[in-house]
């Protein structure tokens, strides 16, 4: 069956250094693969898709790696800040678009 | 503005009490899912739905059901419910026909607690 994983500790960082986010997936080869950002209490919000055959995306201050190869995706947020505190999701698309995987979430913490 | 959104957003109920909750979206979207959300578990796929009078399982559609008659209305319903259905659920939407190249929407979330 399909896995997916995320960093399950929690990622303490301090502010203005760069958070890396880890998401491997197992028995699978997605055609997408998606991030997004869940605040407590709250419902996810999209932040960036990468297609299979694209290396690398960027929005602003995130980036994210897909490696087909490694089945691995990383996901960057450069120069952050407190705010970009929240719990990060990864999640892969398959069956004909229908289905979704999401992994655990890797809860980020930005110290001032 | 563009929402989604999930009626009620706490619940408690017994044991076996059927009940629905309801999501509703004004975006025009084709493709609606349920997903529920335990700790440790994280965002579990209940049902999805394509397209109007469409729907298909996700990974934990036991002791659920769906219906889709209309495009923005999209009901979870439980029959019988059970304690071990206490959890967080979302319903999201996307844009396209499929999931694929598409953002999920996500509703607000309703707390769902069976005792």
């Amino acid at each position: 069956s399909q896995k997916i994983e995320q960093n399950s500790e929690a990622l303490n960082i301090q502010e203005g250094k760069t958070a890396t986010l880890t998401c491997n997936y197992t028995n699978y080869s997605p055609a997408y693969l998606q991030w997004y950002r869940q605040d407590p209490g709250r419902g996810p919000v999209f932040l960036l898709l990468i297609r299979e055959n694209e290396k690398e995306k960027r929005k602003e201050r995130l980036k994210v790696t897909f490696d087909t190869t490694l089945k691995q995706s990383l996901f960057h947020i450069t120069a952050s800040q407190p705010a970009d505190s929240a719990t990060y999701l990864c999640a892969l698309i398959y069956n004909q678009g229908g289905k979704l995987i999401f992994g655990q979430g890797t809860e980020l913490s930005v110290k001032p | 503005e563009a929402q989604v959104t999930q009626n009620p957003r706490y619940l408690i109920t017994v044991t076996g009490k059927k009940l629905t909750v309801t999501c509703s979206q004004n975006m025009n979207h084709e493709y609606m899912s349920w997903y529920r959300q335990d700790p440790g578990l994280g965002l579990r796929q209940i049902y999805y739905s394509m397209n109007v009078e469409v729907t298909d399982k996700g990974d934990v559609p036991e002791g659920y059901k769906v219906s889709r008659k209309e495009k923005r209305n999209f009901p979870l319903i439980l029959e019988s419910p059970s304690p071990n259905q206490t959890s967080l659920y979302f319903c999201a939407t996307s844009r396209g026909g499929t999931g694929y190249n598409y953002e999920q929407y996500f509703g607000p979330g309703t707390r769902l607690t069976v005792t």
